[in-house]
């Protein structure tokens, strides 16, 4: 398995309050992902990285914000967490070249109440 | 805008009984499919990785083809085990995409009964 953790694996929070999860890869990869898991939408792109402080948004990036100082490290924060941002997140990360195959994190149970 | 849609949304077949997922997109216009499997609770795991050029490929008792001029791929899975229960999902890259970006259909939740 491809050395991805993610931090924590769940949180529950309020509204309003912010929140960074934290991504973490041993592999070296260039290319980081982070993806929001919803039933009935399935997986949905929110924010990815092709290099360190190289970051854009992905299709539903409204609500968050990413950083990336480092290669191992892709930090997600929602700055004012809302109902709507309850989800599963996962961090993906590939390799050289960005049509190389995706590898997933084991993923982060987050509830805002 | 490129639309990934996988049919049926569930399956169940007997033990032994090979697997067809199926798996269509919109736009042709693609660099590569990806074809991953989800356990409940876990993350998802790469299965296999076809290339817009190539026609098929096969990993163990899996195998994916590709028809991009139609629009489709079919995973197969031979000789289906209780322990292939999961959901598969399908993922494609574009050719117009330079960073990865990977659109996802919703997936086939698939359980193999003993």
């Amino acid at each position: 398995d491809a050395g991805i953790t993610q931090s924590p694996r769940h949180k529950v929070t309020e509204t309003g309050t912010p929140v960074t999860l934290r991504c973490h890869q041993t592999e070296n990869h260039r290319y980081m992902y982070w993806y929001r898991q919803d039933p009935g939408h399935g997986l949905r792109l929110i924010h990815y990285s092709y290099g360190v402080k190289d970051t854009d948004k992905g299709e539903v990036s409204d609500g968050y914000s990413v950083s990336r100082s480092k290669t191992e490290d892709f930090l997600l924060t929602l700055e004012s967490a809302t109902s709507s941002q309850t989800s599963v997140y996962f961090c993906a990360i590939s390799g050289r070249q960005s049509g190389d195959t995706q590898y997933f994190g084991p993923g982060t149970r987050l509830t805002v109440l | 805008k490129q639309e990934v849609t996988q049919i049926p949304a569930a399956l169940s077949v007997p033990e032994g009984e090979n697997l067809v997922l199926n798996c269509s997109f919109t736009d042709s216009a693609i660099y590569n499919l990806q074809w991953f499997r989800q356990d409940p609770g876990k993350g998802l795991t790469s299965l296999l990785l076809i290339q817009s050029s190539q026609r098929e490929q096969t990993s163990g008792r899996l195998n994916a083809s590709l028809d991009k001029s139609s629009g489709r791929s079919t995973l197969y899975i031979a000789a289906s085990q209780p322990g292939d229960s999961a959901t598969y999902l399908c993922a494609v890259l574009m050719t117009t995409d330079s960073w990865g970006k990977l659109q996802f259909g919703a997936g086939t939740q698939v359980v193999v009964t003993p």
